[in-house]
């Protein structure tokens, strides 16, 4: 089965860090990009950030929002892919899901149940 | 980072067929043939209905069908049914950095 699982999310104040894991499996990870999507309380949603397959450099793209505080990163080994979030906002408050693209690219066809991230003192 | 727009609510009776728009710029939707419609139900992930404009993934109905004028991109459903009341969002790919990706605002599909 196709899956992704994210896990990592919680309560954290203002200011400090988390990290997400993404963790995949029933497909070729390493060919996918991938991408966090998050939506915060009845709200839409919101492109994040993305990182391409090794194939095309691993390289990575962010929101204007969280560019120079969050960090994508993978371990193709693991079939992982990491949200390092620092520098948390309130407004960083939302459900993050965890997507791929591959099969569609660049449209996100695999999506995982997502993980909440609450950022409250 | 402006979202694309989209109804706030669209509504139909069973067997009906109503279309969903999704306005962008030439930037995003006016500049390349890669917007994507996704599903949503209360409480679930997202689930892509349509990439490509008018493509469709494996084990989607053909009761949904997508199509783009210029920057205005449009979901169709025909034969409306019950199970296809949730929430959709347009994405399109924009290209810039800080940008690759601009989802659409939202529409509320009721099936009365």
């Amino acid at each position: 089965e196709v899956q992704l699982v994210e896990s990592g999310g919680g309560l954290v104040q203002p200011g400090r860090s988390l990290r997400l894991s993404c963790t995949a499996s029933g497909f070729t990870f390493g060919d996918y990009a991938m991408s966090w999507v998050r939506q915060a309380p009845g709200k839409g949603l919101e492109w994040v950030g993305f990182i391409r397959s090794k194939a095309y450099g691993g390289t990575t793209e962010y929101a204007a929002s969280v560019k120079g505080r969050f960090t994508i990163s993978r371990d193709d080994s693991k079939s992982i892919a990491y949200l390092q979030m620092n520098s948390l906002k309130t407004e960083d408050t939302a459900v993050y899901y965890c997507t791929g693209s591959g099969s569609y690219f660049p449209a996100f066809d695999i999506w995982g149940q997502g993980t909440m991230v609450t950022v409250s003192s | 980072q402006s979202a694309l727009t989209q109804p706030a609510s669209v509504s139909g009776s069973p067997g009906q067929s109503i279309t969903i728009s999704c306005t962008g710029t030439s930037s995003d939707v006016g500049s390349y043939n890669l917007v994507s419609w996704y599903q949503q139900h209360p409480g679930k992930a997202p689930k892509l209905m349509i990439y490509e404009v008018s493509k469709r993934p494996s084990g989607v109905s053909n009761r949904f069908s997508g199509s783009k004028s210029g920057n205005t991109a449009s979901l169709t459903i025909s034969g409306l049914q019950a199970e296809d009341e949730a929430d959709y969002y347009c994405c399109s790919y924009a290209g810039s950095s800080t940008r690759l990706y601009v989802f659409g605002t939202g529409t509320k599909v009721t099936v009365l």
